[in-house]
């Protein structure tokens, strides 16, 4: 079974400084990662994924991740935060079959400090 | 492109009645439909996947006949809360996927239900 583990429940940086928010995943094989983006009473919204291309993904917003295969990990960065990132954030794995749930983590929130 | 709305965005309804959701693909066929719920402060719980014209397929612990899921089409699905109890408040979000899409999901908007 797929499982995806967030460290920490909460990230607070100040406007400016550098986002770093850990993803681990446990997979069998290779899979398929995701980074959605979640603020307050609405949907997901899609950052960023790896599809076993470019282990260096950048996503929207000026988001980047990159998928590091002996350490199992996904995490997600942005050089200088803004306002406008504090939000929910979700790192999720599914595996490569065809309409293949989604395992998600717990979630981070990450906060920004003016 | 890859639009996904919800209706209605917010429910309020009497204990013992019962609750239609609408959650469409506006323009686009999703080969499969999924229904979350998300509890405050928590990450989303799957409910239940979805593909038109065949019966859902329930995660474990779900209870399918409190939770009905129609996928009348390829755009859209619907899931009924039956005989809602306050403990059935929450916030559902539906998501719907494209099998060349590398199995991302987009979401909707999410359902906030309040059962009083």
């Amino acid at each position: 079974a797929q499982s995806v583990t967030q460290l920490g429940s909460h990230v607070s940086v100040s406007e400016g400084a550098l986002v770093l928010l850990r993803c681990n995943y446990s997979s069998s094989v290779p899979p398929y990662l995701f980074w959605y983006v979640q603020y307050p009473n609405q949907g997901l919204q899609l950052l960023l994924k790896y599809t076993s291309a470019a282990t260096l993904v950048k996503g929207i917003n000026g988001f980047e991740a990159e998928f590091k295969k002996s350490e199992t990990s996904f995490h997600l960065t942005k050089p200088s935060a803004h306002m406008s990132d504090a939000a929910e954030y979700f790192c999720a794995v599914s595996d490569t079959g065809a309409n293949s749930k989604l395992t998600f983590g717990k979630g981070i929130t990450l906060s920004v400090r003016p | 492109g890859a639009v996904v709305s919800q209706h209605p965005s917010w429910v309020i309804c009497k204990s013992g009645t019962s609750v239609k959701i609408e959650c469409r693909s506006l323009d686009f066929q999703a080969t499969t439909m999924f229904w979350y719920r998300q509890f405050p402060k928590q990450s989303l719980m799957l409910m239940a996947t979805s593909n038109e014209g065949s019966k859902a397929t329930y995660e474990q612990g779900v209870e399918k006949d409190k939770f009905l899921i129609n996928h009348a089409s390829l755009t859209l699905s619907t899931l009924t809360v039956t005989s809602a109890h306050p403990e059935d408040s929450s916030f559902y979000i539906c998501s719907a996927g494209l099998a060349s899409s590398y199995n991302e999901q987009f979401f909707g908007p999410g359902t906030r239900l309040t059962v009083l």
